[in-house]
């Protein structure tokens, strides 16, 4: 069955650490891929999204995330992070197959001050 | 433009009863999903509808169900409630079916006793 998975739920770092959360899909044919964010008390919103083009892309707030095909993963990064970086934060995936998202579990960030 | 709305905001219902909830996605989208969200079980979709015609509906049991109307405005039904359906329902809405970039609602939270 087609699945994406996160592979931390949480994660806890200090200020300034740097940031990678793994995203993985089980599917070989072509995708779309997200990084969607949902900070405490706010609605879900888009990080930034790969259709296609330059596997490395950028999104808000000094995300990006990379697209490595032959490893079916789309990891986040962030150089530093800050304290407002809290959040849960979801990958998703459409495969070619259907018009569905198909959603990871989620990893909760926790940034000490 | 004015986001994706959803009312109400919250609701607190007893076992055995019915709710709708109703979403309004942003003008011109005409891709609806409903997703739900819990602590244990992170977003679980639901169903999409685009044009009034549902597209993609995921695990939920038929207790569950939903329209759209020729507005795009949507509403999901859940029937015979039990303790588990207790939830942060989100809806999100699309220009296009949901392979692409989704705006997400603040959600309905619904508290069965």
């Amino acid at each position: 069955a087609q699945s994406v998975s996160q592979h931390n739920h949480h994660v806890i770092l200090s200020e300034a650490a740097s940031l990678e959360l793994g995203c993985n899909y089980s599917y070989g044919g072509t995708v779309n891929l997200f990084w969607y964010v949902q900070y405490p008390g706010q609605h879900l919103q888009l990080l930034l999204k790969y259709f296609s083009g330059d596997p490395l892309v950028k999104g808000i707030k000094g995300f990006e995330a990379e697209f490595i095909k032959s490893k079916f993963s789309f990891n986040l990064r962030k150089p530093s992070v800050q304290w407002s970086d809290t959040a849960e934060y979801f990958c998703a995936v459409k495969m070619d197959s259907n018009y569905q998202l198909i959603w990871g579990a989620g990893t909760k960030l926790i940034i000490k001050p | 433009k004015a986001g994706v709305t959803q009312t109400p905001r919250y609701l607190i219902k007893t076992r055995g009863q019915q709710v709708t909830l109703s979403c309004s996605p942003i003008s011109g989208h005409r891709s609806v999903s409903w997703y739900q969200q819990t602590p244990g079980q992170g977003l679980q979709f639901l169903f999409e509808y685009f044009s009034e015609t549902q597209r993609n509906k995921g695990n939920f049991p038929g207790r569950f169900s939903g329209r759209q109307f020729s507005n795009s405005r949507s509403e999901m039904n859940v029937s015979t409630l039990e303790l588990g359906d207790s939830a942060l329902y989100l809806c999100a809405s699309s220009l296009s079916l949901a392979g692409y970039e989704q705006y997400f609602g603040p959600g309905t939270r619904l508290t069965v006793t």
